[in-house]
């Protein structure tokens, strides 16, 4: 059954600050990865897929990377803001089964 | 641009009573699923649909019942609530069959159980 474990459960950082955010997995036969932005009292909004043969995808200040031979994966964030203040959960599925997600890290932005 | 709708927002049951949990989609999604999430258990699966007229259980479905009888809607169900199921519930839906490929959330129905 796969595992999918986030660590730190939270993070804070102050403002314009580039970060990491670390998801790994046990079950590296994976079809795609996903990371998801989750507000206070809102749904998941999906920020990038990785399918499992690429290696990284980027949008704006958001980079993704996947290394599935070692079961990780990594969302950098570039020159952080407040707004940037939610939730990230990854979460992977073997392209025949639902997706199982991580717990999240909750990232803090201060100004 | 509606995307998932969930409704009702906030409910408040008591235990024993019976509820359904609205959710529709207008992007010809044929994969549909509940999650309910909960501090310390992040979002777990309750039921999903890859199509009208085909249901499957997830990792909690006890509880709960579904029905998929249009592409557009897929009710959830709570048959004899418990305060077990105080939850945060959350509808989502994709192109992909089986789930994959980027995944649209609604909004979320909060729900308390007395």
């Amino acid at each position: 059954k796969q595992e999918v474990t986030q660590i730190p459960a939270a993070l804070s950082v102050p403002e314009g600050e580039n970060l990491v955010l670390n998801c790994s997995f046990t079950d590296s036969a994976i079809y795609n990865l996903q990371w998801f932005r989750q507000d206070p009292g809102k749904g998941l909004t999906s920020l990038l897929l990785i399918q499992s043969s690429q290696r990284e995808q980027t949008s704006g200040r958001l980079n993704a990377s996947l290394d599935k031979s070692s079961g990780r994966s990594t969302l950098y964030i570039a020159a952080s803001q407040p707004g940037d203040s939610a939730t990230y959960l990854c979460a992977t599925d073997k392209g025949n089964t639902p997706l199982v997600f991580g717990k999240g890290t909750r990232l803090s932005v201060i100004a | 641009n509606a995307g998932v709708t969930q409704t009702p927002k906030f409910q408040v049951l008591k235990t024993g009573q019976s509820m359904t949990l609205q959710c529709a989609q207008d992007m010809n999604h044929e994969y549909m699923s509940w999650y309910r999430q909960d501090p310390g258990m992040g979002l777990r699966l309750i039921h999903y649909s890859v199509g009208a007229g085909i249901t499957d259980q997830g990792e909690v479905p006890n509880g709960y019942n579904v029905s998929r009888s249009t592409t557009e809607d897929f009710p959830l169900r709570l048959l004899s609530a418990a305060p077990s199921q105080t939850s945060v519930y959350f509808c989502a839906s994709t192109k992909g069959l089986a789930g994959t490929g980027e995944l649209f959330f609604g909004e979320g129905s909060r729900l308390t159980v007395l």
